[in-house]
């Protein structure tokens, strides 16, 4: 059964303070990784789509990598306004796409 | 920048009654998606409409959901009969046929079942 799991469930950071968080999936056949963010009462904000081991994806403070069996959010130096919920999603070519529970951030001034 | 759209942004019902949410997905995109989110846990794929079909379709998506693009611009999630346990965040969801594999989300529908 294909499956998305993301770590930590939360993660309390400084702001300064850089961290990576975590999404590892078991899927066949792998058609595209996807990173959101998810404010609090809000859809999903898209940001990264990766599709094969080895990409990087940058945007301001965030950096996402894959590997064959997970994938990483990096962020680096991070602000109170990178707060909320970093969703990680994989696409496996039929026309279903499924998320994992999600890593809530709480970056601190 | 074009945004998909869902209206209303919240609904009250009682259970039992239907329900429709309605989206308004960007205009160039050709593949259309729901998902719903109970308070506190995952978002979770319900169903996706391509060529005025559904290409597939989730456990949840059982026989009181149905979906319809009664014209260019919309798209629709209908729940015939809700129940206590329909009460969560509904999320529409378009892609376009080129570029990346990636949907864009609409801001949600808060759907309340007493």
């Amino acid at each position: 059964e294909d499956q998305v799991t993301q770590s930590p469930e939360a993660l309390r950071l400084q702001e300064g303070e850089s961290s990576s968080l975590n999404c590892s999936y078991t899927v066949s056949g792998l058609r595209g990784l996807f990173w959101y963010r998810q404010d609090p009462g809000k859809g999903p904000e898209f940001l990264f789509t990766l599709y094969s081991a080895g990409e990087e994806k940058e945007k301001e403070r965030l950096k996402a990598t894959l590997t064959k069996k997970e994938s990483f959010l990096h962020i680096t130096a991070p602000k109170p306004e990178d707060s909320a919920t970093y969703l990680c999603a994989v696409y496996t070519g039929g026309f279903k796409t499924i998320f994992g529970a999600g890593t809530r951030l709480f970056v601190k001034a | 920048e074009p945004e998909v759209t869902q209206t209303p942004s919240h609904q009250v019902t009682q259970m039992g009654q239907e329900v429709i949410l309605r989206c308004v997905p960007i205009s160039n995109h050709l593949y259309f998606y729901w998902y719903r989110q109970i308070l506190g846990q995952k978002v979770e794929f319900l169903v996706s409409f391509y060529n005025n079909e559904i290409s597939e379709k989730s456990e949840i998506f059982d026989d009181q959901f149905s979906v319809e693009r009664p014209d260019g611009s919309n798209f629709t999630l209908k729940i015939r009969s809700t129940k206590l346990e329909d009460s969560a965040m509904y999320f529409c969801a378009s892609r376009g046929l080129r570029g990346g594999n990636e949907q864009f989300f609409g801001p949600g529908t808060r759907l309340t079942v007493l």
